[in-house]
């Protein structure tokens, strides 16, 4: 596609509800990034992966927290029995270089509202 | 710990004015500075970058200024347009890291 796609845009899920949230990276993009922007402030890193390998969860808040992406292309964040601080945008990135910084590319993002 | 600091926090300037956002930071490890703009609703966008080489990289109407040992950057918007407002954020990083450290974003707002 021509950027990084994010589905679904909006999520409404009850608390202890858990998600999914997907990310469609630009074609060829090795690096995949996960970034959570509550209200207001600026994004905080989640994870990285390069291809299909983890190499970085540091971000992930809580082992409900959970990221994979099994072909190397398309990812998916997970998070299990919802809380109310949850609630924030859900932004995936994608490089296609995997040696630097340079150049990410995000999304729209998800807004997830947990009630 | 905040990593990087940014302000202000919004900032309203008229139009073909000079729109001034500062940032700092604390980690002597970084070596890549990017700002990143967004729009309501979008993603960010990368809008300008500089490496600490250098102390200052222009493109077209936007300037980044970049003091090593002051540890501080700034995006200079210069002839500001109704269009450029958006909320602005500063960020750092490693240049072979994986993370961008954030500041906690500028909303500019351009009066015609």
């Amino acid at each position: 596609g021509a950027g990084v796609s994010q589905s679904p845009r909006y999520k409404v899920a009850k608390r202890g509800q858990d998600v999914a949230l997907r990310c469609d990276p630009i074609s060829g993009h090795v690096s995949l990034f996960w970034y959570q922007q509550a209200l207001g402030q600026g994004p905080e890193f989640l994870t990285y992966f390069q291809n299909e390998a983890q190499l970085d969860k540091s971000g992930l808040p809580s082992d409900r927290f959970f990221a994979e992406r099994p072909e190397g292309s398309v990812s998916t964040l997970k998070i299990q029995r919802t809380q109310q601080e949850d609630s924030a945008v859900y932004l995936c990135a994608s490089s296609s270089n995997r040696a630097t910084n340079e150049k990410l590319f995000f999304g729209s993002g998800t807004q997830l509202s947990v009630l | 710990q905040q990593q990087v600091k940014q302000s202000p926090q919004s900032l309203i300037v008229q139009k073909g004015g000079i729109s001034i956002i500062n940032c700092a930071y604390e980690n002597t490890a970084f070596d890549y500075f990017p700002w990143y703009q967004q729009f309501p609703g979008k993603g960010p966008a990368l809008l300008i970058a500089i490496r600490p080489d250098v102390s200052e990289k222009k493109e077209g109407r936007f300037t980044i200024s970049f003091n090593k040992s002051a540890k501080q950057f700034s995006l200079h918007i210069m002839d500001s347009q109704p269009g450029d407002s958006a909320t602005y954020f500063c960020a750092a990083s490693r240049w072979t890291g994986n993370q961008f450290y954030f500041g906690t974003g500028t909303s500019l707002t351009v009066i015609p």
